[in-house]
């Protein structure tokens, strides 16, 4: 079975600066994918970036970014230039065929 | 911009109660899911369901739960008698296609068991 381990159970940030939140992962497969969700106060759960496994290219998304290290099972979030509304709980998933496994999360403070 | 849509946004239901959780996927999805989210932690998945079956579901989905896509729009998610354990958010899902396949999320349901 797939496990997610994010070991930052809270981080906070500047606004304006940047912030890296952290995720391993433990699998047998060879090809999957990884995402990182928000889950503002609403509770409602919002994809900010994937991954693909056999890709090395680390994805991109506006000021989201991954460090994918495939070897390491690792999988960071680099948040750039910091807004107050990036402050929420992050999950990092594991996309198996039919579900997600996700980490238990870290909650990010913005500081104004 | 489609998104999946839940009712009720909050249920209250006494122990022992059966409680039906209903979900509007976007509609030219074909795979389904729910999760829970006890509060303060992690999200949990329950159950995933492709072509009117269980594709796959978690040790959580006992006996109790049941799923069922009664027509072309629902999905739901039954709670035969409930526990005070089953307190949670209840969180539908959907997504045109598995893996690289975003799966969006609705809303949630809070469910609190008295």
């Amino acid at each position: 079975a797939q496990t997610v381990t994010q070991s930052q159970p809270e981080m906070s940030v500047q606004e304006a600066e940047t912030v890296t939140l952290s995720c391993t992962y433990d699998t047998s497969e060879s090809d999957y994918y990884l995402f990182w969700y928000k889950q503002p106060p609403s509770r409602q759960m919002i994809l900010v970036i994937r991954q693909e496994a056999y890709k090395q290219q680390n994805a991109t998304e506006n000021r989201f970014s991954v460090n994918f290290q495939k070897a390491a099972k690792s999988f960071s979030l680099k948040i750039s230039d910091s807004q107050l509304g990036d402050a929420a709980m992050y999950f990092c998933a594991y996309r198996s065929p039919y579900k997600l496994t996700f980490g238990k999360g870290t909650l990010l403070t913005v500081n104004p | 911009e489609p998104e999946v849509t839940q009712t009720p946004s909050h249920q209250v239901t006494q122990m022992g109660q059966e409680v039906i959780l209903r979900c509007v996927p976007i509609s030219n999805h074909l795979y389904f899911y729910w999760y829970r989210q006890i509060l303060g932690q992690k999200v949990e998945f329950l159950v995933s369901f492709y072509n009117n079956e269980i594709s796959e579901k978690s040790e959580i989905f006992d006996d109790q739960f049941s799923v069922e896509r009664p027509d072309g729009s629902n999905f739901t998610l039954k709670i035969r008698s409930t526990k005070l354990e089953d307190s949670a958010m209840y969180f539908c899902a959907s997504s045109t296609g598995t893996f690289l396949y975003e799966q969006y999320f609705g809303p949630g349901t809070r469910l609190t068991v008295t």
